[in-house]
């Protein structure tokens, strides 16, 4: 079936070591996209990716990386950098690059959690 | 600068009610995308319904309902005859065309409750 699958959908870090949360799509869309999700908040972005080996910030970068070697793959890292880290982050691509004209499809998302 | 509000942080509702929850838009694009996401207890957001800024008809599908006006930058959405399976948080999105901000800005969200 064609979707986005993250993983793992629960992740627990210690404070102060890197962890990289996996995002792939198999529906052959150019554009993908990390939210961060917090309670009262809605969703905020992360960075986001038009095209193969190009990526943008997003509205929340700081502490985040990102990568996009493959089109089907979009991980996103959760530095030390980053203050706050716990939080549900929601993957999601959507057909072309440019405006957001048609639907995104959403990854069910991964619940980290600094410990 | 862009921005989506929903004001309606929680609503409850008994099931067979209808319910509408409220969107309310900020932008100065011309052209611009409006959408509804559903968020169920699992967790990933499914898409319900897309808009774009020249077409202000009304839609329905089945039991959803939604009423876009650009005079008062508006796009809410009415389920009829609510039911349990209806409970989640509902997500309104916008995408700009002009701004090269190729992404969705999404509101707060409203989680709806419906009692059975």
């Amino acid at each position: 079936d064609g979707g986005i699958t993250q993983s793992p959908k629960y992740l627990f870090r210690k404070e102060g070591q890197n962890v990289t949360l996996s995002c792939e799509q198999n529906l052959n869309h150019d554009a993908m996209y990390w939210y961060r999700q917090d309670p009262g908040q809605g969703l905020r972005l992360i960075y986001y990716s038009q095209i193969v080996n190009d990526f943008q910030k997003g509205d929340i970068a700081e502490g985040y990386s990102v990568s996009r070697e493959k089109k089907e793959s979009f991980p996103l890292t959760v530095t030390s950098a980053q203050k706050n880290p716990t939080a549900f982050y929601l993957c999601a691509s959507s057909i072309g690059a440019g405006p957001v004209n048609t639907e995104a499809f959403f990854g069910q998302g991964t619940r980290l959690t600094v410990v | 600068a862009q921005k989506v509000t929903q004001a309606q942080t929680e609503i409850s509702v008994v099931e067979k009610e209808d319910v509408t929850l409220d969107c309310v838009y900020e932008t100065r694009d011309t052209t611009y995308y409006l959408f509804w996401y559903k968020q169920p207890p699992s967790g990933e957001l499914v898409f319900l319904i897309r808009r774009n800024s020249f077409d202000e008809q009304n839609e329905i599908s089945g039991r959803y309902s939604w009423n876009f006006q650009k005079s008062t930058s508006s796009f809410n959405f009415t389920i009829t005859a609510s039911q349990v399976v209806d409970s989640a948080v509902y997500f309104c999105a916008l995408s700009e065309s002009l701004t090269g901000a190729n992404n969705l800005f999404f509101g707060t969200g409203t989680r709806l409750t419906v009692i059975p």
